[in-house]
């Protein structure tokens, strides 16, 4: 069974500034997806971004981007230029390709990032 | 495009009473998941349907609870007899065929309250 963690309750970041959200996961699998979701208060959950196991090239979308350590089985996301609309519940997911259990997500517990003026 | 519908967005229920969640896919979208997410812990995965079909209901965490979903299109939650720990915030989402995760769409989630 895999897990997914995020080490980070709470994380707060002043406005334009820079922060980085943590997550480590478990799994035997070698085919793997990992995601980030963000849901602002009261509102859906979507995505952030994405990241395939197999490629090397760390994931990045405009102010996001990811630092995928596979060895260290570590997907920590940064934001960048931090925006008051990015405060929300970020969550960490897994999934796995292929076999029993294909398409669920793992999700960590997540962090609550508040960008603060 | 209408998105994930949810309803009731709140529910605060009785210990041993029925409560019904449920959940309108995006039109078309054959795959359709429920989740929860269980107050200081993780979102957990409890079924996932192929139109009217239970594709995986692994997650399930007793026969307290019943999934349907009439003619592949919307899907109904039924816990009965409602817990204190089943409390929580239930999600669904859905997908068109042969998509993972990167295509879900998730509802505003259902906030269970059992007292």
């Amino acid at each position: 069974a895999q897990t997914v963690t995020q080490s980070q309750p709470e994380m707060s970041v002043q406005e334009a500034e820079t922060v980085t959200l943590s997550c480590t996961y478990d799994t035997s699998e070698s085919n793997y997806y990992l995601f980030w979701y963000k849901q602002p208060p009261s509102r859906q959950m979507i995505l952030v971004i994405r990241q395939e196991a197999y490629k090397q090239q760390n994931a990045t979308e405009n102010r996001f981007s990811v630092n995928f350590q596979k060895a260290a089985k570590s997907f920590s996301l940064k934001i960048s230029d931090s925006q008051l609309g990015d405060t929300a519940m970020y969550f960490c997911a897994f999934m796995k390709l292929g076999g029993a259990g294909s398409y669920q997500l793992t999700f960590g517990k997540g962090t609550k990032l508040s960008v603060i003026p | 495009e209408a998105g994930v519908t949810q309803f009731p967005s709140h529910s605060v229920i009785e210990k041993g009473q029925t409560v019904t969640l449920r959940c309108d896919p995006i039109s078309g979208h054959d795959n359709l998941y429920w989740y929860r997410r269980v107050m200081g812990k993780e979102i957990k995965f409890l079924l996932h349907f192929v139109k009217e079909s239970k594709q995986d209901e692994s997650g399930m965490p007793n026969n307290r609870f019943l999934a349907e979903r009439t003619g592949g299109t919307y899907s109904t939650l039924k816990v009965q007899p409602a817990e204190l720990e089943d409390s929580g915030v239930y999600f669904c989402a859905s997908s068109q065929p042969f998509t993972g995760p990167e295509g879900y769409t998730f509802g505003s989630g259902t906030r269970l309250t059992v007292v």
